[in-house]
C-alpha cells in the first residue's frame, strides 16, 4: 500500500553539526513533499516543501533534496541548535483531495 | 494572523460516549483536514473538506464523522467510543499546497 517511511527513527546529534534525516515514499503519482517539525504538545509546523520538478530546495538552514529515481527524501539541517530537538516529519501529497501522507518520525536530539 | 485554532486541548470521554471536535482554520482558507496521530500509527488522515464538501476520506470507521460550515470551520464527530480512539487529533488548513497544523485536541478514553 501508499507508505512514506523513514530510514532512522531517532538521531542524535552535537550541537552546531549539521543533520540528516532521510525518507523514503512509494507512491509515484506524489509531485509535491513537506517536511514538518513538530515540538512536545504542538502540532506539526511547516519546515519546507520541494515539488517533483525539483531536485533540491534551500531554506534558512534547512535543505531538502529529492532523488525522484529511488524515491528518496531528505532533510538536512545546518549547524544544529539545541531548539532543533523535535520530531521531523516527512509527508507527500499524493494528488488525493486535501490528504498527505505521512512518515513515522524522526526524533532528533541535539547535545549541548 | 491567527492560526489554526482546536477547541478543547484536552479531553476525557468515557467508552462508548460520543465526543465532538471543533477547528477554526486561518481566515480564507476554505480546505480543513483532520488527521489521528498516535505513538503506534503515527499521523492517519481521517478526512479533507473544502467548501462544505467531504473532498476525500482515510480508512477509518464510520463512527469517525465530520462536517465543515460555511464560514469554513469544522467539526469532527467520534461516536461509540473505543479505548483505541485516544489520540492527538489534529486539524490542518490550507489556502493552496501547504498546510498549516492547530495544536490539536488530546483525547483520553477512559
Amino acid at each position: 500500500g501508499e507508505s512514506v517511511g523513514l530510514h532512522l527513527p531517532t538521531l542524535s546529534v552535537q550541537e552546531g553539526d549539521n543533520s540528516i534525516i532521510n525518507c523514503a515514499y512509494s507512491n509515484s503519482a506524489s509531485d509535491y513533499f513537506i517536511w514538518y517539525k513538530q515540538e512536545s504538545g504542538k502540532g506539526p509546523q511547516f519546515i519546507i516543501d520541494i515539488r517533483s520538478n525539483m531536485d533540491k530546495r534551500q531554506g534558512q538552514r534547512v535543505t531538502v533534496l529529492l532523488n525522484k529515481t529511488v524515491k528518496h527524501l531528505s532533510l538536512q539541517i545546518a549547524a544544529t541548535q539545541p531548539g532543533d530537538s523535535a520530531v521531523y516529519f516527512c509527508a507527500e501529497d499524493p494528488n488525493q483531495g486535501g490528504k498527505l501522507i505521512f512518515g513515522q518520525g524522526t526524533e532528533l536530539s541535539v547535545k549541548p | 494572523k491567527a492560526g489554526v485554532t482546536q477547541t478543547p486541548r484536552y479531553l476525557i470521554k468515557t467508552r462508548g460516549q460520543q465526543v465532538t471536535l471543533s477547528c477554526s482554520p486561518i481566515s480564507g482558507h476554505r480546505s480543513v483536514s483532520w488527521y489521528q496521530q498516535t505513538p503506534g500509527q503515527g499521523l492517519q488522515f481521517l478526512f479533507e473538506y473544502f467548501s462544505e464538501t467531504q473532498r476525500n476520506k482515510g480508512n477509518f470507521p464510520g463512527r469517525f464523522s465530520g462536517r465543515q460550515f460555511s464560514n469554513s470551520r469544522s467539526e469532527m464527530n467520534v461516536s461509540t467510543l473505543e479505548l483505541g480512539d485516544s489520540a492527538l487529533y489534529l486539524c490542518a488548513s490550507s489556502l493552496g499546497d501547504e498546510a498549516f497544523f492547530g495544536q490539536g485536541t488530546r483525547l483520553t478514553v477512559v
